[in-house]
C-alpha cells in the first residue's frame, strides 16, 4: 500500500509562470489536504478537498491559487504567475473521514 | 481561533538526558491533538492522537501525555537518531482540518 505520492519532488519556476503540484491520496482515503511551510514556520493550512469538491479553502490566497482534486486522477495545487514569495515547500496529507494525516515528502517550489 | 504554541523553539540534549517538549493549546472542542516527527526534506510522520485529559501513548522512547490545556511529549534516554523536528497539532470540533504549532527542533548530541 503506497503512501502519499507527491510529484515533483523539486519544481524550480521563473517569475511569472505557472506551477503545478500532483498529489495522489493513499489507497482508500478520501481527504485531502495542502499546506505549505517556509523555513522556521509550522505547517499552514491551505485547502481541504474531497472528491470532486472543495470542502474548505480558507487557507489559500485569494489570488492565483486554486486546488482541485478530480474524480479521476491526483489532486492538482496550481500557482499562476508565480513570485518569489511562493517559494516554499508544498505538503498534501490525505487522510480517512476523521482520521490521522498521512503526509507525502512534499515539492519544494523554488521561484527564480 | 484555534491556536498551537510549542516550546522550547529547539533543544539540545546529551545522548541519554531525558527532557520533555511542550504543546499549549487553545481550541473550541478538542476532537484529536497529534504528535508528529519531521526530518529534513521529509514530510511530517504520524507518531501519536490523544482525545481526552488524561490520555497516554508509549512509543520506544517517547510518551506523549495530555491535560485540558497542554500536552508533553517526554523522551527518555534520547539517542542521536531521535533528532528532528517535533510538530504538535489539533484538530476541533467544527471543521476536519488540523492546525500545528511551529515545533520543536530537538537534537540529540553522542
Amino acid at each position: 500500500n503506497a503512501g502519499v505520492m507527491q510529484n515533483p519532488r523539486h519544481l524550480v519556476r521563473r517569475r511569472g509562470q505557472e506551477a503545478r503540484l500532483r498529489c495522489s491520496p493513499m489507497k482508500g482515503h478520501s481527504h485531502v489536504y495542502w499546506y505549505r511551510q517556509l523555513p522556521e514556520e509550522g505547517l499552514k493550512f491551505m485547502v481541504y478537498l474531497q472528491k470532486e469538491n472543495i470542502i474548505d479553502e480558507s487557507g489559500m490566497p485569494k489570488e492565483r491559487f486554486s486546488a482541485e482534486f478530480p474524480k479521476e486522477g491526483p489532486s492538482i495545487l496550481r500557482i499562476q504567475q508565480v513570485v518569489r514569495g511562493d517559494s516554499a515547500a508544498y505538503f498534501c496529507a490525505s487522510s480517512p473521514q476523521m482520521g490521522s494525516y498521512t503526509f507525502g515528502s512534499g515539492t519544494r517550489l523554488t521561484v527564480v | 481561533e484555534d491556536q498551537v504554541t510549542q516550546s522550547p523553539e529547539a533543544l539540545r540534549l546529551q545522548e541519554g538526558e531525558s527532557s520533555s517538549l511542550n504543546c499549549s493549546y487553545t481550541v473550541s472542542g478538542l476532537r484529536g491533538l497529534f504528535w508528529y516527527r519531521q526530518d529534513p526534506g521529509k514530510g511530517p510522520e504520524f507518531l501519536f492522537t490523544l482525545y481526552s485529559a488524561g490520555e497516554e501513548k508509549e512509543k520506544e522512547r517517547l510518551k506523549a501525555t495530555l491535560t485540558k490545556k497542554e500536552s508533553f511529549l517526554h523522551i527518555t534516554a534520547p539517542k542521536p537518531e531521535d533528532s528532528a523536528t517535533y510538530l504538535c497539532a489539533v484538530r476541533n470540533d467544527r471543521d476536519d482540518k488540523i492546525i500545528f504549532g511551529k515545533g520543536t527542533r530537538l537534537h540529540i548530541l553522542p
